[in-house]
């Protein structure tokens, strides 16, 4: 079965503070896929990064970086001089290669990211 | 492009009732995915469909149900209505199924509130 475990229920910082929410994930796939996504209050999740297994490589994106570590089942992303505007709930999720029941996005918890004034 | 909507976003019904929640997938996608968000469990997976097929289900109760149109359009029903069944419902369209590549990312719509009484 798959797991994904966020271990940060809630985070709060000060803007312009650099922030790093984890993630450490499970699975038996050897191919698999990250991703992260982003709930404001709205509700909507939004689609942040998809990372494939056999891609290592991290990743920046403005504000936002990623890193991805096979060797410890982790999935980390950061935010560079966080703003208010990145509070939101942050999920992190994985989707295994192998079809059948592992094909599913499996999401953890959640991370809570409050960013103030 | 138009993102995925979901009707209606917000719904009170009380128990023992039925409910069905319309999705429509951002054009040309033909992956609709269905999950259910509560502050207990979490983001959990009810189902997916593509060419209006039944692919992937998650441990859900029969009373859960879904469909796929030619359109590519998705609608969820819930049958006898249990107060455990409020909860936020998610829908996320893809492009395809599962392929490599990036293909397979799914985006999720605004998703409709669903309080039991």
């Amino acid at each position: 079965a798959q797991k994904v475990t966020q271990a940060q229920t809630e985070i709060s910082v000060v803007e312009k503070e650099d922030v790093t929410l984890d993630c450490v994930y499970e699975t038996r796939d050897t191919t698999y896929y990250l991703f992260w996504y982003k709930q404001p209050p709205s509700g909507e999740l939004v689609f942040l990064i998809r990372r494939n297994s056999f891609d290592e490589q991290n990743e920046i994106s403005g504000r936002y970086s990623w890193n991805f570590q096979k060797s410890t089942s982790s999935f980390n992303f950061t935010i560079t001089a966080s703003q208010v505007v990145d509070s939101a709930v942050y999920f992190c999720a994985l989707r295994g290669g192998s079809g059948g029941s592992n094909y599913k996005l499996t999401f953890g918890k959640g991370t809570l990211l409050t960013v103030n004034p | 492009k138009a993102g995925v909507t979901q009707t209606p976003r917000y719904l009170i019904k009380t128990r023992g009732q039925q409910v069905t929640l319309s999705c429509s997938p951002i054009s040309g996608h033909r992956s609709v995915s269905w999950y259910q968000q509560t502050p207990g469990q979490g983001l959990q997976f009810l189902f997916e469909y593509f060419s209006e097929t039944q692919r992937n289900k998650g441990n859900f109760p029969g009373r859960f149900s879904g469909r796929q149109f030619s359109n590519s359009r998705s609608e969820m029903n819930v049958s006898t209505l249990e107060l455990g069944d409020s909860a936020l419902y998610l829908c996320a369209s893809s492009l395809h199924l599962f392929l490599a590549g990036d293909t397979d990312t799914q985006y999720f719509g605004p998703g409709t509130r669903l309080t039991v009484l």
